[in-house]
């Protein structure tokens, strides 16, 4: 049990260009959802928490209008990437917890994004 | 300013070598202490403990957390090279659950 699904798993594209990523809690309803961004040999960063059907927290020093998050449904969050540039490529990791209290994040395969 | 601090950073063993890593942490409104091992993509689960001197099992890994000290560690007993990954371990906070990682520990496992 306990899965999530990140989408895409890799993405190249040219600078300027707008990225989406999708992530999704596959059996099970994520109340909570987390992104995370992690630079090479690095421990992962998180960018934002978003609850279900309410605008997300973004940690200090996200850019808000950069990165848009999107937390339509229980089972759905989307992180867009707005304008993206070389400094944006990274590795985008996405989590859930679901409703019970005091359950472990589960995370996806991440998302890496390259951007030239 | 909340913090997580592993150590070592990283370590090379011999299979069959037991392996102990260590956490500290200060975590404002802290709930649990959650163990990820890390390997090409994102980090699986490994343990999460929320009450002190109760170590967790799993295998040949097993955990224990001293919420006196606010410490942690997990032991790999008989390592396989499989068990080769980044170890992640992260504070979580009372705040929807919000993880506080640390830079997390490199174990290289050689045949």
């Amino acid at each position: 049990g306990a899965v999530v699904s990140q989408h895409p798993s890799w993405v190249i594209c040219k600078s300027g260009t707008s990225v989406k990523i999708e992530c999704r809690s596959l059996d099970f309803q994520a109340t909570t959802m987390f992104w995370y961004r992690q630079f090479p040999k690095q421990s992962l960063m998180l960018m934002a928490t978003s609850n279900e059907g309410s605008k997300a927290t973004y940690e200090q020093g996200v850019e808000k209008d950069k990165f848009l998050i999107n937390h339509a449904s229980l089972t759905l969050s989307t992180l867009t990437v707005t304008s993206a540039h070389p400094e944006d490529s990274s590795f985008y990791i996405c989590s859930a917890t679901g409703r019970e209290a005091n359950q472990p994040q589960h995370f996806g395969d991440g998302t890496r994004l390259s951007i030239l | 300013e909340d913090k997580v601090v592993q150590s070592p950073l990283s370590l090379v063993v011999h299979e069959g070598d037991t392996v102990t890593l260590n956490c500290s942490y200060e975590v404002t409104n802290f709930r649990s202490l959650l163990w990820y091992k890390q390997e090409k993509k994102a980090p699986t689960f490994l343990f999460m403990l929320t009450s002190s001197g109760i170590e967790k099992k799993s295998g040949r890994l097993s955990s224990i957390l001293d919420k006196k000290e606010l410490f942690s560690i997990l032991n790999i007993t008989a390592t396989q090279t499989g068990d080769s990954a980044v170890y992640l371990c992260a504070g979580a906070s009372d705040s929807w659950g919000k993880l506080q990682f640390g830079a997390g520990t490199q174990v290289v496992v050689t045949p």
